[in-house]
């Protein structure tokens, strides 16, 4: 079964950094995607950016290209999203998904999410 | 990139049928075959629901389907249930990115 078991909940102060995960399990971690995918309270989801763990290869939403950094290990079937400096504008739900690109760019499988909360 | 355009809210009562719209460019909805539909309740992660325009993964019920014309991509319901009551965001590729819709609330009445 394919699984992707996200960090918990985050409650940071601004200015602060941050490193959320996403294990997968259940697949070839190395040959799929994962990306990122924010979700602001009340609002819509937002493409922040994708990796593959295979190699690291990464692109990012143009929107978020210098705001986050994605990584992944690929000896431990985790990918990460992290901020150098949080705002309290970065507080969302991110979750993370598994992206079926050869076959029409889809998120096929999805994260629980993490809850992250800037507030000074 | 813009987000693709999607009704705020849609309704309908048990048993009838809805349609939800997403309309974008020739740049994602138009120039690709890869629109992907996610229903999301309330605190839940998403869940896709049809994917390369009309695909519907295993174990999605076969009263979802979707359609495309042009700019505007559909997702239809058909026989709505309670348990249809959602957000559904559609989603294009686009420019070696995704896009999302803005999001559709499903009131079943």
């Amino acid at each position: 079964e394919v699984q992707l078991v996200q960090s918990g909940a985050e409650v940071k102060k601004p200015g602060e950094s941050l490193k959320i995960s996403c294990k997968g399990s259940g697949y070839s971690f190395t040959s799929y995607w994962i990306g990122w995918v924010r979700q602001m309270p009340g609002k819509g989801l937002e493409w922040m950016g994708i990796i593959y763990p295979g190699d690291s290869d990464t692109r990012y939403s143009p929107s978020f290209q210098g705001q986050v950094t994605i990584s992944a290990d690929k000896s431990i079937s985790t990918a990460y999203l992290q901020w150098s400096s949080l705002k309290a504008s970065d507080t969302a739900m991110y979750y993370c998904a598994r992206l079926r690109m050869s076959s029409g760019y889809y998120f096929d499988y999805w994260g629980q999410g993490t809850l992250v909360t800037v507030s000074s | 990139q813009s987000a693709l355009t999607q009704p705020a809210s849609v309704s309908g009562s048990p048993g009838q049928s809805i349609t939800i719209s997403c309309t974008g460019t020739s740049s994602d909805v138009g120039g690709y075959n890869y629109v992907s539909w996610y229903q999301q309740h309330p605190g839940k992660a998403p869940k896709l629901m049809i994917y390369e325009v009309s695909n519907r993964p295993s174990g999605v019920s076969n009263r979802f389907s979707g359609s495309k014309s042009g700019n505007t991509a559909s997702l239809t319901i058909s026989g709505l249930q309670a348990e249809d009551e959602a957000d559904y965001y559609c989603s294009s590729y686009t420019s070696s990115s995704l896009v999302f819709g803005g999001g559709t609330k499903l009131t079943v009445l």
